[in-house]
């Protein structure tokens, strides 16, 4: 079983409707999560940053981890096609630990 | 903000070469990661820093070296370039401490031809 498991897409939506995208975790030390959105040709950059269970919300972007399920959620509400891009979990156990385990990625295209 | 920059956005380079690749930092941050990324293979780490003349191998170290004389750049070197080596190489510092999260630059895109 891989240590982080995202479903690659690709995801197509309409202006303006809710996503949901996730990602599964087997790791049970991962306390730290994150998301990043990456544009095509582009570096990663950093949505959100949720330490251990519960929710985040940043405008139109929610962050969600469910310790005990080992799963975590980004909800975008009102998607824009400025959205379209491919977005990647990402976790760490905190500490000492540096290293980031990354979701392999899930495309997002938002058509207007 | 972070600002993470990379020497280049594209390069070409031989079988054979030796290639340098450079990343730097202007947040003082503790620790440096060069990455490559593959289609269908998502994020690989090869190597990272923790702080100035330390490094560790990440999960796929062969073929390639680095080196990390002042804090601020992390320098990742192909000694001899293979086309296997043909990918996009990401570059990222954390502050270190009790931060995770990690900061990106541009990437660049090699060929290896």
């Amino acid at each position: 079983q891989k240590e982080v498991e995202q479903d690659p897409g690709p995801l197509s939506v309409p202006e303006g409707a809710i996503v949901s995208l996730n990602c599964t975790y087997s790791n049970s030390a991962f306390q730290y999560f994150m998301w990043y959105r990456q544009y095509s040709r582009k570096g990663p950059e950093l949505l959100m940053y949720t330490y251990s269970s519960g929710n985040k919300e940043d405008g139109r972007f929610t962050a969600q981890v469910d310790k005990s399920s080992k799963y975590i959620s980004l909800f975008i509400r009102d998607s824009q096609p400025s959205d379209s891009a491919t977005y990647l979990c990402a976790m760490s156990g905190g500490g000492s630990n540096y290293k980031l385990t990354f979701g392999k990625g899930t495309l997002l295209t938002v058509n207007p | 903000d972070v600002k993470v920059t990379q020497s280049s956005r594209y390069l070409v380079k031989r079988t054979g070469e030796k290639v340098f690749l450079e990343c730097v930092q202007d947040m003082d941050h503790e620790n440096m990661f060069w990455y490559r990324q593959d289609p269908g293979l998502g994020l690989r780490l090869i190597y990272f820093s923790y702080d100035v003349k330390m490094k560790e191998k990440g999960d796929i170290p062969e073929g390639y070296s680095v080196s990390r004389e002042k804090k601020e750049r992390f320098s990742l070197i192909l000694e001899s370039a293979s086309t296997n080596q043909t990918s996009m190489y990401l570059c990222a510092s954390r502050s270190g401490g009790v931060y995770n999260e990690q900061f990106f630059g541009p990437g660049t895109r090699l060929t290896v031809l």
